[in-house]
């Protein structure tokens, strides 16, 4: 699986965009990326999934380079209940019996 | 629609006693799994099960076991708990014949060993 690596941390104002980055220089031709949220005493939630260029969803958008070697999760006009942690996963899909990596993710503090 | 449902949802139990936490899903996912998150950290893969009848070793099985007699429970069990397994289990479901790998998780069990 390959590596991911993001900000431990960030803080943001109500109102501001939000930009969470992720790099995965080996990643793999059949790895796709998928971001989960999760807020506190609660189980992730899946939030989007891209595999190159860029993914759209009624939560958040997802931005892949041509070379896919980084990722950038953006969160359009946050809120107080924007505060999570978010992960960057990125792996082949589960149907082949592939499992979910979750590392560290970025926590994300909004300030009012 | 309850989606996943865990118990219990918190727990306090002595070392060395035996413990089971249950896990159900209604939306027939055929994959299940059990994750444990430790205080600041990401969550880690205990056991899976891709169908019914099958289960397969995450990245920190030892001191669990897990069973998947049908499709909508999938118990871990902890035959003889130890401090280091107080954590929050979080349990997961997915549909994973599809092209998106969302997984549905559970609302946990808090588990302090003693």
């Amino acid at each position: 699986l390959a590596k991911t690596t993001q900000p431990i941390s960030m803080d943001s104002y109500e109102g501001q965009e939000v930009n969470i980055t992720c790099s995965h220089n080996n990643i793999a031709t059949n790895d796709y990326i998928t971001w989960y949220q999760q807020f506190p005493s609660q189980g992730p939630r899946f939030i989007i999934q891209g595999y190159k260029t860029k993914v759209t969803n009624e939560v958040a958008s997802l931005f892949i380079p041509a070379d896919r070697k980084s990722s950038t999760l953006s969160l359009p006009r946050v809120s107080l209940s924007d505060t999570a942690v978010y992960y960057c996963l990125v792996g082949p899909l589960l149907w082949a019996g592939n499992m979910l990596t979750f590392g560290g993710g970025t926590r994300l503090m909004v300030k009012p | 629609i309850a989606g996943i449902t865990q118990a219990p949802t918190s727990q306090i139990l002595a070392a060395g006693r035996r413990m089971t936490l249950r896990c159900t899903q209604d939306m027939r996912h055929n994959a299940m799994y059990w994750y444990r998150q430790d205080l600041g950290l990401g969550l880690r893969l205990i056991h899976y099960s891709n169908t019914a009848g099958t289960t397969g070793k995450g990245e920190v099985p030892d001191g669990y076991s897990v069973s998947r007699a049908n499709t909508d429970d999938f118990p871990l069990t902890l035959a003889s708990a130890v401090p280091s397994q107080t954590s929050v289990y979080f349990c997961a479901s997915s549909d994973s014949t599809g092209s998106i790998n969302e997984q549905f998780f559970g609302p946990g069990t808090r588990l302090t060993v003693l």
